[in-house]
């Protein structure tokens, strides 16, 4: 199973949004709503952010939120702040039951 | 508070084998599936292996299956990654982590607790 692929790197300003991308195919992101975003801090455990493409666990911020067309999921980040810069992974189930990760995008807040 | 806690990690020879431990506390531990999760240093995260609440169903990724094995003790609260055959590639960071649903048998493939991962360092 290959990896989903998103963008290596993106960036903003504070106050703005971005939106990362997350592409698959029909066997893992456009055949199943279990998409899932994960926010990383270099030596930190990973976060859940984003659930079944577009729901937030409780306590992550609304200014995070998901959205699926096709085989490609996104991520959008509204209202950056400077903590948001991390690295974001998405994951999805695939139809060989099993999980893949994208590569991840690194977040820098300008 | 939920919390996990990786163990086991250490340097080891290609070939060899080597145990990973997660203790699990602060919940339920029976109720909920859980996973392991590598991460090769200056890579992405990698999906390995997934068990479920009563350790009945195991899934694994390509790149692990027939080495490795995934198991848990619900009466220890306790998670096991038995890892056998090792590579230089399995050289990660591994972190056990917690299913988001709190359906039994039902799976949102989301991880919603990790603990602070265990260094497996495969080199001669």
């Amino acid at each position: 199973q290959s990896a989903l692929t998103q963008p290596a790197s993106v960036s903003g300003s504070p106050g703005q949004s971005i939106t990362i991308s997350c592409t698959g195919s029909s066997s893992d992101v456009g055949g199943y709503n279990y998409v899932s975003w994960y926010q990383h801090h270099p030596g930190k455990a990973p976060k859940l952010m984003i659930y079944e493409v577009s729901n937030r666990p409780s306590g992550v911020s609304n200014r995070f939120s998901g959205s699926k067309s096709g085989n490609t999921a996104s991520l959008t980040i509204s209202g950056l702040q400077a903590e948001d810069e991390a690295d974001y992974y998405c994951s999805s189930y695939t139809s060989s039951i099993q999980v893949v990760f994208g590569g991840g995008t690194k977040l820098t807040v300008l | 508070q939920v919390q996990l806690v990786e163990s086991g990690g250490g340097v080891v020879q290609p070939g060899r084998s080597l145990r990973l431990s997660c203790a699990a506390s602060g919940f339920t531990f029976s109720n909920y599936a859980m996973y392991w999760v590598r991460q090769a240093p200056g890579k992405g995260l990698e999906w390995v292996a997934l068990i479920s609440f009563d350790g009945s169903n195991t899934y694994y990724a390509e790149s692990v299956k027939g080495r490795f094995t995934i198991s848990r003790d619900n009466s220890k609260n306790t998670l096991y990654l038995q890892m056998n055959s090792l590579r230089a590639e399995d050289t990660a960071v591994y972190y056990c982590t917690r299913e988001y649903s709190t359906l039994k048998g039902y799976y949102y493939y989301a991880m919603d607790v990790w603990g602070q991962g265990t260094t497996v360092t495969v080199s001669s």
